[in-house]
């Protein structure tokens, strides 16, 4: 079965300091793996993706990820947290377990508090 | 040009009542998804339309549940009659047909409380 991990519910970090949300998956098959953010009362926004090529993936807001394929990770990072970062994080990795459905499979999420 | 959009934001309601949660996708999306997020869970798949018909549905919890997605444009959800367990945030999505590596468009969701 194919799935998405976030061992941390919350990661704390002082503005300034880098930042690692962490994410493991497990899946059949080359994955296609996403990261969004929901601001508070906001909707799921997309950050950023992985499909093929480099390992390094950029994205919104200054955000990247690295994807580990012998390690089954893609944890997403970014060098500065800012305050404005504060937010709920998730990890997704698209099924292709069967059919053209195209959906996504989430972690549980990853609360960013960034303090000032 | 305007983004998924679901209404209400926020719908109280008590046990045994029907709630119906209504979702616009971002025009010329052919794919439509709901999804659900329970306090504190991972946010799971409920079903997929392409257009008007239901391409997947395996997510969906029971028969209470019930979605519809009429000419292919906006898609209603039903949940009657509703229980305690079916408190959460219901969220919609929506991308353009053959877009399979690309990512999907949400909206803000919409909040059900069952009392």
């Amino acid at each position: 079965a194919q799935s998405v991990a976030q061992p941390e519910d919350q990661v704390n970090v002082a503005e300034g300091n880098p930042l690692t949300v962490k994410c493991t998956y497990s899946v059949s098959g080359n994955p296609y793996l996403f990261w969004y953010v929901q601001y508070p009362n906001r909707g799921l926004q997309f950050l950023l993706k992985y499909i093929t090529g480099d390992n390094l993936v950029k994205g919104s807001y200054g955000f990247e990820a690295e994807f580990n394929k012998s390690q089954t990770s893609f944890h997403l990072k970014k060098p500065s947290a800012l305050v404005s970062d504060s937010a709920l994080y998730f990890c997704a990795v698209r099924d292709r377990s069967g059919g053209a459905t195209n959906k996504l499979i989430f972690g549980t999420g990853t609360l960013l508090a960034v303090q000032p | 040009e305007a983004g998924v959009t679901q209404f209400p934001s926020h719908s109280v309601i008590e046990k045994g009542q029907t709630v119906t949660l209504r979702c616009d996708p971002i025009s010329g999306h052919d794919n439509l998804y709901w999804y659900r997020r329970v306090m504190g869970k991972e946010i799971k798949f409920l079903l997929h339309f392409v257009k008007e018909s239901k391409q997947d549905e395996s997510g969906m919890p029971n028969n209470r549940f019930l979605a519809e997605r009429t000419g292919g444009t906006y898609s209603t959800l039903k949940v009657q009659p509703a229980e305690l367990e079916d408190s959460g945030v219901y969220f919609c999505a929506s991308s353009q047909l053959g877009a399979n590596t690309g990512e999907l468009f949400f909206g803000e969701g919409s909040r059900l409380t069952v009392l």
